[in-house]
């Protein structure tokens, strides 16, 4: 089955960076992307990888590894405001979109 | 500015009534997409358009359906409302399924109870 693995809850201090993990086993793969999901809102797009490495975004890097069907999302300088859910998300060989459920991310004081 | 509604936002109902979930997008998107969230699990596809009169179902389809008229629509309906789905519903357009133009705009929500 296909399947999409993240931590379930995270906790940060703001100014702090800090990594979240997601590991996929999906029929072929056509990309890999990130969303940001504040409570009780939309989702919103924060990056698609599709190639090995890292890409940049200001203080979000998102980083892949199709060999090891790993990929990571990186935020640096935490603000408050990054308290929100990251989901991680697979594109498979039929170009549908594999959801992980999601790590709430917790940025304290 | 273009953009993808869904109402109502939130909605009531009772176990057997018929419910019709609206979304509108005018981003002029061929892709559109039903998705409903629920605590524990990721967004699971309900079902899915990739142009007018084309509909597919998804991997959570069983109790609904869509219809697709126009480029604008996708209306979500519950043939008979049941309490396994009460949920948050999540209507999403893309102008492609790959790459950075596979990016997903959603629109607010639609939170429905069913008793």
């Amino acid at each position: 089955g296909q399947n999409i693995d993240q931590p379930t809850e995270m906790t940060a201090t703001e100014g702090a960076i800090v990594q979240i993990n997601c590991t996929y086993q999906t029929s072929g793969f056509n990309g890999l992307f990130w969303y940001q999901q504040h409570a009780g809102e939309a989702p919103t797009f924060l990056s698609y990888n599709v190639l090995d490495g890292l890409e940049e975004k200001g203080r979000f890097s998102s980083f892949l590894s199709r060999s090891k069907g790993y990929s990571y999302l990186l935020l640096k300088e935490l603000q408050m405001k990054d308290s929100a859910s990251y989901l991680c998300a697979v594109m498979d060989s039929n170009y549908q979109l594999i959801w992980g459920a999601g790590t709430k991310l917790i940025i304290k004081p | 500015d273009a953009e993808i509604t869904q109402s109502p936002r939130h909605k009531i109902t009772e176990t057997g009534r018929q419910v019709t979930l609206a979304c509108h997008q005018t981003w002029n998107h061929n892709n559109m997409f039903w998705y409903r969230q629920d605590l524990g699990h990721g967004l699971r596809l309900i079902h899915y358009s990739y142009g007018v009169h084309d509909t597919n179902k998804g991997e959570v389809s069983d109790g609904y359906s869509v219809s697709r008229s126009n480029t604008e629509d996708l209306p979500l309906t519950l043939e008979s409302a049941a309490s396994s789905q009460t949920s948050v519903y999540f209507c999403a357009s893309s102008e492609s399924l790959d790459s950075n133009t596979g990016e997903l705009f959603f629109g607010e929500g639609s939170r429905l109870t069913v008793l």
